[in-house]
């Protein structure tokens, strides 16, 4: 039982390019989240999935769009990347979008030159 | 929701109590009072939860005034291992507002 996973761990970006930060659970959860954390800030939701099939935007959406591949998957891309992109990126599940704590994955570390 | 107010930093010896005050005057009946820790540059990691009445779990104890206005986090023996920033967290459990909203948290340093 992995919990959450993402993909890459790693990556650097020159502005403009585009990328996909993949993210996958083996925990059987309905609602998935993207979050992004800037240095010395905590993390804010980008995108979240309270279930298969829907998908909502967060508190800091700009730039960025995601996709529920199925129940364990799911990816955010970034089209056009941005130095203000530079983060630390989240994904994290819960059994529900109601009642249940989120479960994080390791993160991936993205710099946008 | 309802913000929370929490010292940016704690020390405390290995082996003694860490307790991490949290203030959120202006949370709601329906909000839930969540706590969760970042060690280094990890995931976050879900600690416990609770409305009114104090919770315990093998992570920590979660003591919430009558009013709730305040609580605070108890890990009864500290580790190094507990060094982490400790965030607390007010959500809704239910509808579109259930969502987890973090702050900046309380970092703890945990020495010999």
């Amino acid at each position: 039982n992995a919990g959450v996973t993402q993909t890459p761990k790693f990556q650097v970006l020159k502005t403009g390019q585009s990328m996909t930060l993949q993210c996958a659970q083996d925990m059987n959860h309905n609602s998935m989240y993207w979050y992004r954390q800037d240095p010395g800030m905590g993390l804010r939701l980008i995108y979240y999935s309270a279930s298969e099939g829907t998908t909502d935007k967060g508190e800091v959406p700009n730039g960025y769009n995601v996709s529920r591949l199925n129940k364990r998957e799911f990816s955010l891309r970034l089209e056009s990347a941005a130095p203000s992109q530079t983060s630390v990126y989240f994904c994290a599940s819960s059994a529900f979008w109601d009642y249940n704590e989120q479960f994080f994955g390791p993160g991936t570390r993205l710099t946008v030159l | 929701d309802a913000k929370t107010t929490q010292p940016p930093s704690m020390d405390c010896a290995e082996g003694r109590a860490a307790n991490l005050p949290c203030n959120h005057s202006t949370i709601s009946g329906n909000e839930y009072v969540y706590w969760y820790r970042q060690i280094h540059s990890q995931g976050p990691q879900y600690i416990i939860h609770g409305l009114k009445n104090n919770e315990t779990n093998e992570m920590a104890s979660l003591i919430i005034t009558e009013d709730r206005k305040s609580s605070t986090l108890i890990l009864p023996h500290a580790t190094l291992r507990d060094t982490a920033v400790y965030y607390c967290i007010v959500r809704f459990l239910t509808g579109t507002a259930s969502k987890l909203t973090f702050g900046t948290g309380t970092r703890l340093q945990v020495t010999l």
